[in-house]
């Protein structure tokens, strides 16, 4: 069955730092792929999203780029900032009933502390 | 616009007793879903509903684990009885099929321990 492969954290960087969390997925026909993150205490957020191939998802300095030949969706930032402190979650879309893109398969999510 | 509600935050009971979290979705959301969140793991759908039927629950333990969505606006998740290995935090999300934004919106969770 379909299945999400993250890298394992916990992570710690210094602020500033550059940030690559590794995701790898397998999947039949062409899922869409997203990132969530968890900060402490609240519930999971999109923190962004690509559809189909080539498609590069951004939000808040966070990048991620949707490779159909290396089945592989890696969340990049150039320069963590304290506040991006959070558990980070690599998701791909498991059904797709109308439109709806919320029926999900997980990653085992990674942990990121930035220190300052 | 409000978020999905949730409730309880934080619960706490014996195995073998029953439990059920409610859920209140994002007003016009017609696609609900109840995932677990075990320690360390990330979320496993549970249910899936769209307005008030059924479309997913493959990985719901149909032996314990009970889900209804009546008048299709809010739900109920029931666990009865409840076995150690509930133990997680159970998460709501809704989302629509519709206009720009169709991902799923999460609430804040219930949080499940079974002693």
């Amino acid at each position: 069955g379909d299945s999400v492969t993250q890298m394992e954290g916990p992570v710690t960087l210094s602020e500033e730092a550059f940030l690559t969390i590794n995701c790898t997925y397998t999947a039949t026909g062409y899922p869409s792929l997203f990132w969530y993150v968890q900060y402490p205490g609240e519930g999971l957020q999109l923190l962004l999203k690509a559809t189909k191939a080539d498609d590069k998802g951004s939000n808040k300095g966070f990048e991620a780029t949707y490779r159909k030949e290396t089945t592989s969706f890696h969340l990049e930032k150039g320069s963590v900032q304290v506040s991006d402190s959070a558990v980070y979650f690599c998701a791909l879309s498991g059904g797709n009933y109308g439109g709806s893109q919320g029926n999900l398969i997980f990653g085992k999510g990674t942990k990121l502390s930035v220190k300052p | 616009e409000a978020g999905v509600a949730q409730s309880p935050r934080y619960k706490i009971i014996e195995k073998r007793q029953s439990v059920a979290f409610w859920c209140n979705p994002i007003s016009g959301h017609a696609t609900l879903y109840w995932y677990q969140q075990i320690l360390g793991q990330g979320p496993k759908l549970l249910i899936q509903f769209q307005n008030n039927g059924v479309v997913d629950d493959s990985q719901l333990p149909k032996d314990r684990f009970s889900a209804e969505r009546l008048k299709g606006v809010d739900s109920t998740l029931k666990i009865q009885p409840a076995k150690l290995e509930d133990s997680a935090v159970y998460l709501c999300a809704s989302s629509s099929p519709r206009g720009a934004r169709t991902e799923a919106f999460f609430g804040q969770g219930t949080r499940l321990t079974v002693v």
